[in-house]
């Protein structure tokens, strides 16, 4: 398959725990990683390979995988993490690069 | 610092041609692959093409391949998208984002230039 699915939507109240998964095909040969969209803005990386953080990204924001599932957890949830988050990989070939449909984070 | 800013978008009939670019500041840019993604209105991120450090290996979507071609100037720090024989589904803000040296994520991303294909 050639494809990243991910849930559309998920809400978490704030301060709890919320993770979002990506699955497909790919992600048993290549890390996820994952970008963060808001309202307007450019996506930016939050998430790459065995769990790294970019500089300046909270500790909050961890990730995982295991076979054909990549999760991206945000532990105490803040009301700045509402947003897009996108999963990304190589497709199957490495030639390409694949994006998942993308889930749209609530905080409540 | 990192900077990416495309130019180049503007609205365009069914069938025509536009040219985008992207100008890099802030890193070498002569050593990152660089990809083109775009998002359009409403809809989630779609990448459509890479291209390697030194322009020889280049990659396209399938909803692309044959109408958009990819470039780049290592002397200007520049990366260009050239899009021919646009359609309406091509309606779309289009970023670029530099890979990261292991050439696995998008490192950093432009701002983005609006495409509208209209007839």
């Amino acid at each position: 398959s050639s494809e990243l699915t991910q849930d559309p939507a998920v809400s978490v109240a704030l301060g709890h725990t919320v993770r979002i998964t990506c699955q497909g095909d790919s992600l048993r040969s290549y890390s996820a990683s994952w970008y963060q969209q808001k309202p307007g803005q450019a996506p930016f990386l939050v998430l790459f390979g065995k769990n790294i953080r970019p500089s300046g990204i909270p500790d909050r924001i961890s990730g995982s995988s295991t076979g054909n599932i990549a999760s991206l957890t945000i532990t105490g949830a803040q009301a700045e993490d509402e947003a897009d988050y996108y999963c990304s990989s190589r497709d199957s070939s490495g030639n390409h690069r694949l994006f998942g449909g993308g889930t749209k984070l609530t905080v409540l | 610092e990192v900077h990416l800013v495309e130019s180049g978008g503007g609205s365009v009939q069914t069938g025509g041609s536009l040219r985008l670019s992207c100008a890099a500041s802030g890193f070498t840019f002569s050593y990152y692959g660089m990809n083109w993604v775009r998002q359009a209105p409403g809809k989630g991120l779609e990448w459509i093409s890479y291209i390697s450090s030194s322009g020889r290996v280049i990659s396209y979507a399938d909803s692309v391949m044959g109408r958009f071609t990819s470039s780049r100037d290592n002397a200007e720090n520049s990366l260009y998208l050239q899009m021919n024989s646009l359609r309406a589904e091509d309606t779309a803000i289009y970023f670029c984002a530099r890979d990261s040296l292991g050439g696995y994520e998008l490192e950093y991303w432009g701002q983005g230039a609006l495409v509208t294909v209209s007839s």
